[in-house]
């Protein structure tokens, strides 16, 4: 397992903000995932970000409205653009730490748009 | 990509009760996962379980894998097992995408 830390870990923004989570992992990590869980709904992975590439993107989801960082191993970022009130969400990290494809969650940031 | 089905969608049981949760995947999956969603938003690892069965304290958890299906089972639960449980898992042959069912939404009453 790993140690997974994010920040913050909840805010309340006004809509046409931007608002950036960071997520920190004890260990290194090739891989680095980014989830959104909408009110009372299951997770919908945003995106895979590897180090010193492009993020990946899943159907849905577009790089100007969640644009990923991963400047190393064991850091990414991801942050919520020109937010409106369906951004309200809890945005979680994600690895895998044994490269056998089990996945550790952050604690996640709660975010609600007025 | 790979459809996965929870059911029930929710329980209610009295404290001391037995339950089986049970997820359904489209497709061959690798890495079936089981979590625990807790009331404040932490999703807990319960299992990885691609095949077989795993036991953990009160918890056990078994995965056909041939027919497609697994199964989380709670003994003697406690108020504290209250919360929403996901599955989820992984397309063969594809990326490491995540693939979360809709949840079971467990409440235990004292």
């Amino acid at each position: 397992s790993a140690v997974i830390s994010q920040k913050p870990s909840r805010d309340i923004c006004q809509r046409g903000t931007s608002l950036t989570i960071q997520c920190q992992v004890d260990s290194q990590v090739t891989m680095m995932f980014w989830y959104r869980q909408q009110p009372g709904q299951s997770l919908t992975l945003i995106a895979t970000a590897n180090q010193g590439s492009e993020a990946t993107y899943e159907s849905g989801f577009v790089i100007d409205k969640f644009p990923i960082s991963r400047p190393n191993l064991t850091f990414s970022t991801l942050t919520v653009s020109n937010m409106s009130p369906e951004d309200s969400s809890i945005y979680l990290c994600s690895v895998d730490t044994a490269g056998r494809g089990e996945q550790y969650f952050g604690p996640g940031t709660r975010l609600t748009v007025t | 990509g790979i459809q996965v089905e929870q059911s029930p969608p929710d329980l209610i049981l009295q404290e001391g009760a037995n339950s089986t949760l049970r997820c359904n995947f489209s497709d061959s999956v690798n890495n079936l996962q089981w979590f625990h969603q807790n009331p404040w938003g932490q999703l807990i690892n319960l299992f990885y379980i691609p095949s077989g069965t795993k036991q953990n304290g009160r918890l056990s958890a078994t995965t056909v894998a041939t027919e497609r299906y697994s199964l989380l089972y709670i003994s003697s639960s406690q108020t504290t097992d209250s919360g929403v449980y996901f599955c989820a898992g992984v397309t063969q042959g594809g990326s490491e995408k995540l693939v979360f069912g809709k949840g079971t939404k467990l409440t235990v009453n004292p």
